[in-house]
């Protein structure tokens, strides 16, 4: 059973390219979450995912915006790149009907570096 | 809002060694709390939680106890390993999913 695939694993970009990150959550899960990881920093909510509708947002500008697809997956998309995007972005899945965060698997991560 | 405040570190400790990394909250209403942790190149993993006040979470030898006097969830283990060399992260959740961190503890055990 695979578990949180998130791709690709490394990206670079330049300042004010747009980016577009991917995850596929875990088998029987429904919901996904973004986070982002800067460096020597805890990971900050970006936004949730349930029946392709964003259900919870973080404190991210609008540039920072998602996607979730028929078959759970989901994108993250980041317009107008700055150089304070570079992070560790981290895509988790649950089941949202179980109403528990000890039911959340973190995927490894995309390292996004901003040029 | 809600903020997790946890030890700085590094931490560097000899195998056996007794480990304490400290973390306090701040959250209105009554929080879950949990301890992850994160391998090099890995993702998170979750380490053990608490859902109330005065529950201890436990898991491989780490321990903590929720203590809503002290808004408190300090992660404890007796004799820590080499294998126990991670990045640990305090964090809190007051709704679905929706989890705010601490800045994370690097451990480091030597043999």
């Amino acid at each position: 059973d695979a578990g949180v695939t998130q791709s690709p694993t490394h990206l670079i970009k330049t300042r004010g390219q747009q980016v577009t990150l991917r995850c596929s959550p875990k088998s029987g899960h429904d919901t996904v979450s973004w986070y982002q990881q800067a460096l020597g920093q805890g990971p900050q909510f970006i936004f949730q995912y349930y029946e392709e509708e964003e259900r919870q947002r973080g404190n991210f500008p609008d540039r920072f915006s998602g996607h979730q697809f028929p078959n759970y997956s989901s994108e993250l998309n980041v317009n107008a790149l700055l150089l304070g995007d570079s992070a560790l972005y981290l895509c988790a899945s649950s089941t949202f009907r179980t109403g528990s965060n000890e039911k959340l698997f973190f995927g490894s991560g995309t390292q996004l570096s901003v040029l | 809002g809600n903020s997790v405040t946890q030890m700085e570190g590094p931490v560097t400790l000899s195998e056996e060694a007794f480990l304490t990394i400290n973390c306090t909250y701040t959250a209105t209403g009554y929080p879950s709390l949990f301890w992850y942790v994160q391998y090099p190149g890995e993702g998170l993993q979750l380490l053990l939680k608490a859902t109330k006040a005065d529950d201890k979470g436990s898991n491989k030898g780490f321990e903590a106890t929720y203590r809503k006097e002290t808004t408190s969830f300090h992660l404890e283990k007796g004799s820590v390993q080499v294998s126990d060399s991670a990045v640990y992260f305090c964090a809190l959740s007051d709704s679905n999913y929706k989890l705010t961190f601490g800045k994370g503890t690097l451990l480091t055990v030597n043999p």
